[in-house]
């Protein structure tokens, strides 16, 4: 079946620095879609950005990220980290075939840690 | 604005007790979901619905039962709650490629 790795289960990092964090899949589905999201404490999970076009990069919010089929990758980038950005965020895949098969397989999520 | 609304917020139910968390969308959205989070393995799918009166198992299904009388509502039903299902729980309608999150359930099972 699908799934979704996320290595990195806590990124620590100074405000301003560089964000990525590592999404990698595994599905049979040429036309899957790749997500993340981002879950602020106390909120729901909520839609960060999402591609299923090979090469294009996708932003939103200061954030970006580029879906490669070649490598099975959906790494999310922010250029700087800003304090408000402590959350935790996760990679997730979908068929998107719809009837029984339409489902979102996540990740294990990453917390993102942003300190002063 | 998708509008998924989870009942109970929060809750303590006992070992061996029978619970039922409640989810309702008000935007017609065919495919219901409800999702656990814990620690360490994130968000995982229990059980899923895309038509009333038929439901799914998801990925982790043993231990709970799920219902869709209608388009709008979706309950998880633990018929003998355990330690192990203290977790937070998530519904989620999905339309056109994304989910939509309720505000979650905290369930502690003592």
């Amino acid at each position: 079946g699908d799934s979704v790795t996320q290595k990195e289960g806590l990124v620590t990092l100074t405000e301003g620095l560089p964000v990525m964090l590592n999404c990698t899949y595994q599905t049979i589905y040429s036309n899957a879609f790749l997500f993340w999201y981002v879950h602020y404490l106390n909120e729901s999970p909520r839609l960060l950005l999402k591609s299923s076009t090979d090469n294009k990069r996708t932003e939103h919010q200061g954030f970006h990220a580029t879906l490669h089929k070649s490598s099975s990758s959906f790494h999310l980038q922010k250029s700087s980290a800003q304090l408000s950005d402590s959350a935790l965020y996760y990679c997730a895949l979908s068929d998107h075939s719809g009837g029984s098969n339409a489902k979102l397989t996540f990740g294990k999520g990453t917390k993102l840690s942003v300190k002063s | 604005e998708a509008a998924v609304t989870q009942s109970p917020r929060s809750k303590v139910a006992v070992t061996g007790g029978k619970v039922t968390l409640s989810c309702h969308q008000t935007n017609n959205h065919d495919y219901m979901y409800w999702y656990r989070q814990d620690t360490g393995h994130g968000l995982r799918l229990i059980h899923y619905s895309y038509v009333a009166d038929s439901t799914e198992k998801g990925d982790i299904p043993d231990g709970y039962k799920a219902s869709r009388p209608s388009q709008e509502n979706f309950s998880l039903i633990l018929e003998l709650a355990s330690l192990s299902q203290t977790a937070v729980y998530f519904c989620a309608s999905w339309w056109d490629t994304e989910v939509f999150f309720g505000k979650g359930t905290r369930l502690t099972v003592v």
